[in-house]
């Protein structure tokens, strides 16, 4: 069964410094959404894909943010300094055009020292 | 603007007795509404969904979930718990023009031996 990858699965990082999450998608799904979950709290949404453009994002997904589909297969989170408070677990999702049921990959907790 | 509430944050049963996880929902659109579990360090896995196709929806590992529009709940529920069920539980809807998902605070379901 086709599924949402994600690596890596555990990422330690110093505040300040660059990160780069990635994500493979369900290979003819073509939307691609990034969520974010701090440790005890719920599920966030952070920003949509589609159709090589941001579709919607959140107040969360300011200007350190970005996203990008470089190639056909990967989808990829980018936070270009990183807080403290980026500490999370994030996860990407995909979906098949105009399909309400996204398929979750296992996630990427995000440590920021 | 649609979201989820979830009733309850902790609930405790004992293996063989019902599961009951609740959730309101609150949306002007007929909604869309998922049941997704999440397993210690694990990642995020769809348990059934509603899409206004029968109120009575079934999904996985013995569990189905009831639409009530005049009670706008959308209860997960179980006639028999067993020790692997035990894991965090998110209740979400979908943003009827952006797709994206608004998740409830979670469920954290904890089962007796």
């Amino acid at each position: 069964e086709p599924e949402v990858t994600q690596t890596p699965s555990h990422q330690v990082t110093q505040m300040g410094q660059e990160v780069i999450l990635r994500c493979v998608p369900i290979s003819n799904h073509l939307y691609f959404y990034w969520y974010r979950q701090i440790l005890g709290q719920k599920v966030e949404f952070l920003v949509s894909f589609y159709n090589n453009e941001i579709s919607e994002k959140s107040e969360i997904f300011d200007d350190q943010f970005s996203v990008e589909r470089p190639d056909g297969s990967n989808f990829t989170l980018k936070i270009r300094s990183t807080k403290l408070e980026d500490s999370a677990m994030y996860f990407c999702a995909s979906s098949e055009p105009f399909r309400d049921e996204q398929y979750f990959g296992p996630g990427t907790r995000l440590t920021v020292t | 603007a649609q979201s989820v509430t979830q009733l309850d944050s902790h609930v405790s049963v004992s293996e063989g007795t019902p599961v009951l996880l609740r959730c309101n929902y609150s949306s002007s659109y007929s909604p869309s509404l998922f049941w997704y579990v999440q397993h210690p360090n694990k990642g995020l896995q769809l348990l059934l969904k509603y899409t206004s196709a029968a109120t009575l929806v079934k999904g996985i590992n013995g569990f189905e979930a009831e639409f009530k529009k005049s009670e706008t709940s959308f209860h997960l529920t179980k006639p028999s718990a067993h020790m692997s069920d035990a894991a965090e539980y998110f209740c979400v809807v979908s943003d009827v023009r952006t797709y994206k998902y608004i998740f409830g605070t979670g469920t954290r379901l904890k089962v007796l031996a």
